[in-house]
């Protein structure tokens, strides 16, 4: 199994500002994704991270809003932008290998934001 | 009608009681599902997967899927305090590209008491 590191694990923002959450897998991953979880709801898919290439943005969720970068096969970094309280989540990083690990998704233990 | 349903509970249990956890989906192009396990203030832990229909066993945990009712369950034997969680079910399509994909269900919030 891959192991997820997340950064920050948590964080206070003031509304308006942004912050950028950082990901790193201990290794090489084909797949990485966002994920956020609202308080009291299940995960949501953000995006999905491409490797040198813009992300892919599931419905609802915008570049503007929540830039992505992957520059290689083990980082990937999501910006939240403009917070604003409604943005209080926590934020999941996840990676797979496809078939060489069972086509399992690995979670990390997550960025939780709270914006005021 | 939301593509992974569950039921978010909360279920409390005694020590030793046997956990049925339950989902239902809609997609019958859903192939893959997954049990994961999120402990408070953590991220979710890959705790069962399952290919199509059919059974898995792994020590005290039981997954089952059955794609005709489109009904997949999670059954823990001899609960243990230890096991007290949320427990998220979710599902997939095929490999490859954004079939990698994950759809949730709420998850169940389980508590064993000793």
């Amino acid at each position: 199994s891959a192991v997820i590191s997340q950064k920050p694990s948590r964080d206070i923002c003031q509304r308006g500002t942004s912050l950028t959450i950082q990901c790193q897998v201990d290794s090489q991953v084909t797949m990485m994704f966002w994920y956020r979880q609202q308080p009291g709801q299940s995960l949501t898919l953000i995006a999905t991270a491409n490797q040198g290439s813009e992300a892919t943005y599931e419905s609802g969720f915008v570049i503007d809003k929540f830039p992505i970068s992957r520059p290689n096969l083990t980082f990937s970094t999501l910006t939240v932008s403009n917070m604003s309280p409604e943005d209080s989540s926590i934020y999941l990083c996840s990676a797979g290998q496809g078939a060489i690990s069972g086509n399992t998704i690995y979670f990390g233990e997550g960025s939780w934001l709270t914006v005021v | 009608q939301k593509e992974v349903e569950q039921d978010p509970g909360p279920l409390s249990v005694p020590e030793g009681a046997i956990v049925s956890l339950n989902c239902t989906y809609s997609n019958s192009a859903f192939q893959y599902f997954m049990w994961y396990r999120q402990y408070s203030r953590k991220g979710p832990e890959l705790l069962m997967y399952t290919y199509s229909s059919g059974n898995k066993e792994d020590g005290r945990f039981t997954a089952q899927v059955d794609k005709s009712s489109k009904y997949i369950s999670l059954f823990i034997r001899d609960s243990q305090p230890s096991d007290s969680a949320t427990y998220l079910c979710a599902t997939r399509g095929q490999s490859g590209g954004s079939n990698y994909k994950l759809t949730f269900g709420k998850g169940t919030l389980l508590t064993v008491n000793p």
